[in-house]
């Protein structure tokens, strides 16, 4: 069965630090990945997917099919980043399966 | 555009007491989707649809049914509330993938918060 995992829970870090967030898979095929953020009193949305290659918010990600990943990292974290964040595994049918989620938490 | 619509926001049921949730996309999206998010779980699918008339389930389906009579709606009905049913439910919408290349952005509703007593 398709599996995501993003390890950590909660991560904490100071306004101008690097962040990393984790997420690793288990798929078959090919795998489409994305993350997905829900900000405080927001819907969730989507952040970035893989195919595109892009930069959103100052964050990336890139997928490593040897390593099973697709963290999510941004150079320089800000207060605005404070957010809960899923990495998302597209399935056949456009169904997508969910990490736990981990919320960011950027401290002044 | 208002997107995805849900209602209610906020509900307290009594075990065993039934309820609809409501879903509404003015996108004209074909496929739409219920999860549930449970602190620490992430989100779980529970039904899904592809388009008016077309239901499938997902992961979690047990204790709820669906029905897709238009493209826009796509209510969740509970029939048999029950305490593990605690959730906060959210609804979504997509267009299908094109051309091979993907093109599914999932488009959430603001959620339902669900208590059951």
């Amino acid at each position: 069965a398709q599996r995501v995992t993003q390890p950590e829970k909660l991560l904490s870090v100071f306004k101008g630090a690097p962040v990393e967030l984790k997420c690793n898979y288990s798929y078959s095929g090919s795998p489409e990945l994305f993350w997905y953020v829900q900000y405080s009193r927001q819907r969730l949305q989507l952040l970035l997917r893989h195919i595109s290659r892009e930069s959103i918010k100052g964050f990336t990600a890139d997928l490593n099919k040897g390593e099973t990943s697709f963290h999510l990292k941004k150079p320089f974290a800000q207060e605005e980043d404070s957010a809960m964040y899923y990495c998302a595994l597209r399935e056949y049918g456009n169904k997508l399966v969910f990490g736990a989620g981990t919320i960011l938490r950027v401290k002044s | 555009n208002a997107g995805v619509t849900q209602t209610p926001k906020f509900r307290i049921l009594k075990i065993g007491q039934s309820m609809t949730l409501q879903c509404t996309q003015d996108m004209n999206h074909n496929y739409m989707y219920w999860y549930r998010q449970d602190p620490g779980m992430g989100l779980k699918l529970i039904y899904y649809s592809v388009g008016a008339g077309i239901t499938d389930k997902g992961e979690v389906p047990n204790g709820y049914n669906v029905s897709r009579s238009t493209t826009e709606d796509f209510p969740l009905r509970l029939e048999l509330a029950a305490p593990s049913q605690t959730s906060v439910y959210f609804c979504a919408s997509s267009y299908p993938v094109v051309g091979g290349e993907s093109t599914d952005t999932q488009y959430f509703g603001p959620g339902t918060r669900l208590t059951v007593l």
